[in-house]
This record gives C-alpha cells, structure tokens and sequence, in this order.
C-alpha cells in the first residue's frame, strides 16, 4: 500500500523543547516538501528537498531544521527558536517533474504547553 | 515570480446546483495547474491538475476544471454539488521552466446547504 505517511498525528511540546515529526514515503519520489497550515490559512513552505542530501529553505524555514539522509524520510524538527509552533504540519513528496502532482501525509497537529 | 489567488473565502451552494471554485494564478513560464480538497484534520487530496492540452480538465468525484489562459485562470467546477463535497478547496501552480516547488493559494471553503 504506496503512501506518504507521518507521525505522531498529535504532539504536545513544552516550551523550550525541541520536537521531530516524522514523514516517510514509499512511493520512490524523489522530491519532499514540508508546509505549515495556520488555522484559516493555506500552506506556507517550511524547507524542501529535490534529492538526498540536499534540501533547501522554503518560505519559513526560522526555527526548523530537517534532514533528508534517505529517499523515503524526511523528517522535520522544530526547535526552542521557532516561537509559535503551534499549527498542523503536512509533509508531501512528488516526482522530479513539474508536470507531476504531491502526494500529502494525514498531517501532524503540534500544540504548545 | 509565482502566485495564486482565490478571491471567495467561502463558497455557499445547495445542494444539486451547480458548484465554481475560483482560481487565479501568475507564472513567468509555462504553468501547471493543480486542485486539492482538504477534509477537517486531513491532508490535501488530488482532485486534478492541467498540464497541456484540452483546457477542460476532469478529475476525482466528478470534478472537472477549465483552464484559459488569456484570463490566467483555472476555475474548478461540479455540475451537481453534494453535501460531502463540503470541504476547503485549494488551487496550486507549479512553473513549468522556472520553478519547481507548488505555490498555493488560501483556500476557499466550499459549504454545500442540503
């Protein structure tokens, strides 16, 4: 069963905590994306990455930080410097070509305590 | 420069009418055209994309799209709209010479009224 899934659904962080939101593919795209979802808002872009080892800053990549050390992962970490984590986060993945569309994971909900 | 905008926050139909989802978009290449739904708590789902070609496009759930060009717009549309089809609807661009990241717009909240 091909997909794009991430875990936890729901994270709690307490302030000052760093936290990692997992995105796992097996659908053999070479590219990634993270996004921020705010409540009545569209999807702003966190950090993308055309190919391992290589990823790039999206629109609001202060106070993140992700890694891409394998074709299927793509994980995120929003650290102590990111002051308003709270949001839901969705990780998507495509093929290399413009012509193809993303594949969205279930999201993940991140709450402040 | 990318952008996409979807000029109604929200869209009210009944439910059997005709629905149109409005969608705006600047590219400086060539552009490739996208529809998401969002569901409560949910990722975004495909519902079709434009590439080349017809500039009627149908896609999942009997939704379909017209692109034109000359007024850069990629309108997503329903003949008979259903209540499950309530949702937020997304429009995204991707630059076919130029870019290769997707540009989203807003959002626009469609409710269909039983």
């Amino acid at each position: 069963d091909g997909g794009i899934t991430q875990s936890p659904k729901y994270l709690f962080r307490k302030e000052g905590q760093n936290v990692t939101l997992s995105c796992e593919q097996n659908l053999n795209h070479d590219a990634m994306y993270w996004y921020r979802q705010d409540p009545g808002q569209g999807l702003r872009l966190i950090y993308y990455s055309q190919i391992v080892n290589d990823f790039q800053k999206g629109d609001i990549a202060e106070g993140y930080s992700v890694s891409r050390e394998k074709k299927e992962s793509f994980p995120l970490t929003v650290t102590s410097a990111q002051k308003n984590p709270t949001a839901f986060y969705l990780c998507a993945s495509s093929k290399g070509h413009p012509n193809t569309e993303a594949f969205f994971g279930q999201g993940t909900r991140l709450t402040v305590v | 420069a990318q952008s996409v905008a979807q000029p109604e926050d929200q869209v009210n139909v009944a439910e059997g009418n005709p629905l149109t989802v409005k969608c705006t978009y600047s590219v400086s290449g060539n552009p490739y055209l996208f529809w998401y739904v969002q569901y409560p708590n949910r990722g975004l789902q495909f519902l079709l994309k434009y590439i080349t070609g017809d500039n009627l496009v149908k896609g999942s759930y009997g939704f379909e799209a017209e692109f034109n060009k000359s007024q850069t717009s990629f309108h997503l549309k329903k003949p008979s709209a259903l209540v499950s089809d309530s949702a937020l609807y997304f429009c995204a661009v991707r630059d076919g010479d130029y870019g290769q990241n997707f540009v989203f717009g807003p959002g626009t909240r469609l409710s269909v009224l039983p």
